[in-house]
């Protein structure tokens, strides 16, 4: 089983500042199988990134995601008031298939 | 457009089963390659339950696996979670969700609390 790292627990920022969260695996995640999703209380996450770098469907251009192997990280270039939250790393690995989730990075307020 | 609803009782007795049903509206279920179970206990992080893909194919947590079985009623457009022998510890928000795809999931219910107490 492929465990999911994620730093820091959690980011204090203000609007318009950049954001940089991390994502390490413990093995090496196959195909990039890497996704970021994002979860506001009380509604169910949103898929924001896919294969480690394609946004989802409308998820605006502030969001990028890099990586390979075991280190992924998700950038938001300036963030908005909508954008905090908490964000969970998320990998497929098909050997045995599975879905594993990180504990989340909150990025909240300053 | 995809729009998935979870649906069963919020309250399940210990070591009962905890039975809860997604149903898929505005597009086919047996179109879509991949279903899933997400749970979230009160507070905390996300965890894969299971997952069955198109061609019959289910894949559970093994964790759970000794506990679960996902099912798939196309007549119904609709999938369904067993868990049995519930505990405490099974408490939480579960999730349905899909996508085209086996790795990961841009469509999800609104998610559904259900309490494991006596």
């Amino acid at each position: 089983e492929i465990v999911l790292t994620q730093s820091p627990g959690t980011l204090s920022l203000s609007p318009g500042e950049r954001a940089t969260l991390s994502c390490r695996a413990s093995q090496s995640v196959s195909n990039n199988f890497l996704a970021w999703y994002q979860q506001k209380p009380g509604q169910a996450p949103r898929l924001v990134i896919y294969g480690a770098s394609m946004r989802a469907s409308g998820i605006p251009d502030r969001f990028s995601g890099s990586g390979s192997g075991t280190d992924f990280t998700l950038s938001i270039s300036r963030l908005e008031p909508e954008d905090f939250a908490v964000y969970y790393c998320q990998q497929y690995g098909n050997s045995p298939p599975e879905l594993t989730f990180g504990g989340g990075t909150k990025v909240q307020i300053k | 457009q995809m729009q998935l609803q979870e649906s069963g009782p919020g309250l399940v007795k210990p070591s009962e089963t905890l039975s809860l049903t997604c149903t898929v509206s505005g597009y086919s279920i047996s179109r879509a390659y991949s279903w899933g179970w997400i749970r979230q206990p009160p507070g905390k992080g996300l965890e894969w339950i299971g997952s069955f893909y198109r061609g019959g194919t289910t894949n559970y947590n093994p964790s759970l696996k000794s506990r679960v079985t996902i099912s798939v009623d196309t007549s119904k457009n609709h999938f369904s979670l067993e868990l049995s022998s519930v505990t405490a510890a099974d408490t939480a928000v579960y999730y349905c969700a899909g996508d085209h795809n086996s790795a990961w999931y841009f469509y999800w219910g609104q998610g559904t609390l259900v309490t494991v107490s006596s």
